[in-house]
């Protein structure tokens, strides 16, 4: 599926692994977020990036280190996570005020 | 910071009624409300979005009202249909963020379209 891509769709590592997820964009876009999905609690967003620049840093853990090498792709680079990292991963683009669109997710279990 | 809270958690109607979600917002601020679709185990999709300088939109049988003053914006289905049965969740965004996005979300509202 064309849009926003995200690898892998699943990943399972241990606390002192180190891991990245990936996410491509093919709409041309100048923004890309990473966004945090937990059960039972609100989309939280993690990471801004406007022209590979990162613009926000919402208060994330040091053990979640972003990556936009170009502004059609992303990486969140993760090592020594706790289980309550346990989480869906999304990675989402914009172009300027017109609508973010969400890649499909990395489900991320931390055992 | 922004806060939005959403209402209610979850809805049941049976096909063909309407279907009303709720959102409220704490940025009079804030300038852009969208709203997102997520089927079971599939990426959010936004279905409509309504900016600060509007009262309401409509796309087909989807409507979403905006009131300032109140600090609150909704979602309207009509005629619902059992492929309406996803989760809801609304956004607001404060200004300030430039180009991008800093949305907010609320916690989400899971519809159950009855056949």
């Amino acid at each position: 599926e064309t849009g926003v891509t995200q690898t892998p769709r699943h990943l399972v590592m241990g606390m002192t692994n180190k891991k990245s997820l990936k996410c491509e964009q093919h709409l041309g876009h100048n923004a890309m977020y990473w966004y945090k999905q937990s059960a039972k609690k609100p989309l939280e967003l993690m990471f801004v990036y406007n022209f590979k620049e990162q613009t926000e840093n919402n208060s994330v853990p040091s053990r979640f280190s972003p990556e936009c090498p170009n502004s059609s792709h992303l990486f969140l680079h993760l090592h020594t996570l706790q289980p309550e990292d346990s989480a869906l991963y999304l990675c989402a683009s914009s172009q300027d005020l017109r609508g973010a669109f969400f890649g499909q997710g990395t489900r991320l279990t931390v055992v | 910071g922004e806060n939005v809270e959403q209402h209610p958690s979850t809805l049941s109607v049976q096909e063909g009624d309407s279907a009303v979600i709720k959102c409220t917002y704490s940025d009079s601020a804030s300038n852009y409300f969208p709203w997102y679709k997520q089927e079971l185990g599939k990426r959010p999709q936004l279905i409509i979005d309504i900016r600060s300088n509007v009262g309401e939109k409509k796309d087909q049988r989807i409507a979403v009202t905006l009131n300032k003053t109140a600090k609150h914006f909704s979602l309207h289905i009509t005629e619902t249909q059992p492929e309406d049965s996803a989760v809801y969740f609304c956004a607001a965004n404060p200004p300030g963020g430039g180009s991008n996005y800093k949305l907010t979300f609320g916690k989400g509202t899971l519809l159950t379209v009855n056949p």
